[in-house]
């Protein structure tokens, strides 16, 4: 079955220090990973995603990914969390149903950096 | 980004009552528009992809009749919860793919409907 996994529900870093949020998947062929972000009450905003290419994925605000084909894991990270990280985020992978294709999201990870 | 519009942000309604939520893609058209469903701290489940001029295919498990869903043109979506009970209170996300490449979505701003 096609799924993508977040293992943690909570990521807990200092201000400063670098963060990775862990994200597995399962798929058939080749990937489309995602991660968006999400703050109380608002809708998804997208951070950056990996087609092909380069592993390694640079997206907003500073974020990053590193896609491991042999690990099927897209980790998200970022050199020096900032408070105002602080946020759920949701990593997805593009799948192919009967309607053609849709996003699957894990089922989030809350990320609480402190000052 | 593209813009992708949702409305209203907040329903409040009486249980029985039909509600009527829309997403509109601002400056893209969209043939294709996804709508989810998000539970209080919990993952986003998609519920039906809406296609423009077509039916929308729904997820299993996911009633059709009631949640109706209408795409007349390429920039408007709607989503209509009929006969809404409490259980029925969520937060609906609606999305749209400028990209058909890729599978980017962009994201309405969500409609957290809560049915007393």
């Amino acid at each position: 079955a096609q799924s993508v996994a977040q293992p943690e529900d909570q990521v807990n870093v200092a201000e400063g220090n670098p963060l990775t949020v862990k994200c597995t998947y399962s798929v058939s062929g080749n990937p489309y990973l995602f991660w968006y972000v999400q703050y109380p009450n608002r809708g998804l905003q997208f951070l950056l995603k990996y087609i092909t290419g380069d592993n390694l994925v640079k997206g907003s605000y500073g974020f990053e990914a590193e896609f491991n084909k042999s690990q099927t894991s897209f980790h998200l990270k970022k050199p020096s969390a900032l408070v105002s990280d602080s946020a759920l985020y949701f990593c997805a992978v593009r799948v192919r149903n009967q309607a053609g294709t849709a996003l699957i999201f894990g089922k989030g990870t809350t990320l609480s950096v402190s000052s | 980004g593209a813009v992708v519009s949702q409305h209203p942000s907040r329903v409040i309604c009486k249980s029985g009552t039909s509600v009527k939520i829309e997403c509109r893609s601002l400056d893209f058209q969209a043939t294709t528009m996804f709508w989810y469903r998000q539970f209080p701290k919990q993952s986003l489940m998609l519920m039906a992809t809406s296609n423009e001029g077509s039916k929308a295919t729904y997820e299993q498990g996911v009633e059709k009749d009631k949640f109706l869903i209408n795409h007349a043109s390429l920039t408007l979506s709607t989503l209509t919860v009929t006969s809404a009970h409490p259980e029925d209170s969520s937060f609906y996300i609606c999305s749209a793919g400028a990209s058909a490449n890729t599978g980017e979505l962009f994201f309405g701003e969500g409609s957290r409907l809560t049915v007393l």
